[in-house]
């Protein structure tokens, strides 16, 4: 299975809105509704952030919001924070009933 | 509130098996609607998923590690277990144990993650 698309690093200033993009196939991110983001801090674990393409867990802020188009998924955080610099991963169930992820994008809060 | 704590040794040779254990506590392991799992990652690199596992001991592994590993369940010690042969350098990794209740293809809870080196 190939790991999901995603772009390597994005950026944005305090307040603005971002959005990172997750590519896949109709096999995983276009052919199911079972999306999720990960949050991760350096040297933390990762954090469920969405699941179900635009679900948030409990106390998870509503300033992340998730969404799909086709084969695309996308996390956008709006009011952008500075705790919100950290990488963050797209995953997707998949065909094969596996569970395949993104390579992961580098958020700089400018 | 469950809570994750991998063990294992931090230094496995060329050719050998990886041998890890999650602690599970919060939380019954037997609990029917539970799956467990492992994530790894690479130093510097992104999460790789390596499968999970029910209460019942059905099985999800990643295809392209598949014939070197398995995962198993041992609900009497509250514990669950990652195994992975031939390891080589490309193993070395942090491991997370990780659960979620209902669904094995999220993950919710996350122990810290123990780092394992092949050398």
């Amino acid at each position: 299975q190939s790991a999901l698309t995603q772009p390597a690093s994005v950026s944005g200033s305090p307040g603005q809105s971002i959005t990172i993009s997750c590519t896949g196939t109709s096999s995983d991110v276009g052919g199911y509704h079972y999306v999720s983001w990960y949050q991760q801090h350096p040297d933390k674990a990762p954090k469920l952030m969405i699941y179900d393409v635009s679900n948030r867990p409990s106390g998870i802020s509503n300033r992340f919001s998730g969404s799909k188009s086709g084969n695309t998924a996308s996390l956008t955080i709006s009011g952008l924070q500075a705790e919100d610099e950290a990488d963050y991963y797209c995953s997707s169930y998949t065909s094969s009933t596996t569970v395949v992820f993104g390579g992961g994008t580098k958020l700089t809060v400018l | 509130q469950v809570q994750l704590q991998e063990s294992g040794p931090g230094l496995v040779k060329p050719s050998e098996t990886l041998s890890l254990t999650c602690g599970v506590s919060g939380h019954s392991i037997s609990t029917t609607n539970y799956y467990w799992g492992w994530i790894r990652q690479p130093p510097g690199k992104g999460l790789e998923w390596i499968g999970s596992i029910s209460h019942s001991g059905i099985t999800y592994y990643n295809p392209s590690l598949n014939s070197r590993v398995s995962i198993s369940i041992d609900t009497s010690k509250s514990q669950f277990s990652l195994k992975v042969t031939s390891v080589t350098a490309a193993d070395t990794a942090v491991y997370y144990c990780t659960s979620k209740e209902w669904v094995y293809y999220y993950m919710d809870v996350w122990g810290k993650g123990t780092t394992v080196t092949v050398s």
